[in-house]
């Protein structure tokens, strides 16, 4: 059983540009969600996908945006990034079924610095 | 509007001393309330829920819903308890996490 995997590691953009992370769910899990984590807060829940389509939202605006593949892998997309989107975004693999939520299993992050 | 607060930023207590980490949520439904940890250079995991009611690595925590409280407790603390600890709440969303308590455990 492999874990949930993230990539790239780190991640240097500048305001503006945009971005794309991805992330490899846990074998056999079937929803993923995405959390900002500023420097010295708590994961912030941006959306969480399940079944390929977006299955609950955070307060984040709409140049954030997302995708799940069959696979179950999703991607993380930002963009006209500001300098406050720099922070480690970490993805989230877990079983459900529709809006129960179950254990959640995180992946390393990305570390994004926007310059 | 869900919220989790963890009043603490940071605990230090000696080896073999009680610890106990603070967290208080509002919530107006019936939440799930979970704790999860991060060691150093590991990734965020999951300590314990509520409705488990199970002691992991001897921590416990008990959901008050009168006094809408969920602290993690152990009554003896040793040196490998030194890590990250962020209570959860989920509701209408997955998780909505406090800003973490940091836990030093002083030999």
């Amino acid at each position: 059983e492999t874990g949930v995997t993230q990539s790239p590691t780190h991640l240097i953009k500048t305001r503006g540009q945009q971005v794309t992370l991805r992330c490899s769910s846990q074998s056999g899990h079937n929803t993923v969600s995405w959390y900002q984590q500023a420097l010295g807060q708590g994961p912030q829940f941006i959306f969480q996908y399940y079944r390929e389509e977006e299955n609950g939202r955070g307060n984040f605006p709409p140049r954030f945006s997302g995708l799940q593949f069959p696979n179950y892998s999703s991607e993380l997309n930002v963009n006209a990034l500001e300098l406050d989107d720099s922070a480690l975004y970490l993805c989230a693999s877990s079983l459900a079924s529709g809006r129960s939520y179950n254990e959640q299993f995180f992946g390393p992050g990305t570390r994004l610095t926007v310059l | 509007a869900q919220r989790v607060t963890q009043p603490e930023k940071l605990l230090s207590v000696f080896k073999g001393a009680p610890v106990e980490l603070k967290c208080n949520y509002s919530y107006s439904g019936s939440p799930e309330l979970f704790w999860y940890v991060q060691y150093s250079r590991q990734r965020l995991q999951l300590l314990l829920r509520h409705i488990s009611r199970e002691s992991i690595k001897g921590f416990t925590a008990d959901l008050n819903k009168g006094e809408t409280s969920f602290h993690l407790k152990k009554p003896f603390a040793q040196e490998e308890d030194s890590a990250m600890y962020y209570c959860a709440l989920s509701g209408n969303t997955p998780l909505v996490f406090g800003k973490g308590t940091r836990l030093s455990v002083i030999a």
